[in-house]
């Protein structure tokens, strides 16, 4: 197992609310990522985080946004939720730059799932 | 942006058979390419990743090629067991770390 945290592991939520979903990263890592994984499919790049920064960002409307900590943990909040947001969310860390030379090998937490009525 | 197809989607094997899972990417800027097993409602497990830099590479029974050229890659497994069987997810990255992940192979052996 990684050492990748997520909390909380299954959470309901009805359309219209927010969410805020945490993730801890593995220990020596400075980036974490974020991804959306719809049943059935493969995990969606939302966006990546290294040292408090947003580092890139994939086809996700602004009402997905996130946080780093000065201890690399990271938040990632959805407002207006709609149902189609139901999916499993997971975060991965790694220890690249972040930067241009860095593939990081990224490790995956075990995921948040969250289901919106 | 970067774009991975994967196929097959669902691959049936009996125990000690071979498998192969092919992976064609679109960006030739990739340079780096993960292999992830997911198990159900599991967290998705690095289980082998290769480099731009190198053609094949091996750990016991399961193995990864990249053809830069054709810009695919493929993941062998040999020797398979009941354990094997899981979703496999290719993933490629040009270098931010950003994964693109295919859409994944159900395997599934049969003893």
């Amino acid at each position: 197992e990684t050492g990748v945290t997520q909390s909380p592991t299954h959470l309901i939520k009805t359309r219209g609310q927010q969410v805020t979903l945490r993730c801890s990263s593995q220990s020596g890592h400075n980036t974490v990522s974020w991804y959306q994984q719809a049943l059935g499919q493969g995990p969606q790049f939302i966006f990546q985080y290294y040292r408090e920064e947003e580092n890139g960002r994939g086809n996700f409307p602004p009402r997905f946004s996130g946080l780093q900590f000065p201890n690399y943990s990271s938040e990632l909040n959805v407002n207006a939720l709609e149902l189609d947001d139901s999916a499993l969310y997971l975060c991965a860390s790694s220890g690249a730059s972040g930067g241009a030379q860095g593939y990081g090998t990224q490790y995956f937490g075990p995921g948040t799932r969250l289901l919106v009525l | 942006g970067e774009n991975v197809e994967q196929h097959p989607s669902t691959l049936s094997v009996q125990e000690g058979d071979s498998a192969v899972i092919k992976c064609t990417y679109s960006d030739s800027a990739s340079n780096y390419f993960p292999w992830y097993k997911q198990e159900l409602g599991k967290r998705p497990q690095l289980i082998i990743d290769i480099r731009s830099n190198v053609g094949e590479k091996k750990d016991q029974r399961i193995a990864v090629t990249l053809n830069k050229t054709a810009k695919h890659f493929s993941l062998h497994i040999t020797e398979t067991q009941p354990e094997d069987s899981a979703v496999y997810f290719c993933a490629a990255s040009t270098g931010y770390s950003t994964l693109t992940f295919g859409k994944g192979t159900m395997l599934l052996v049969s003893p």
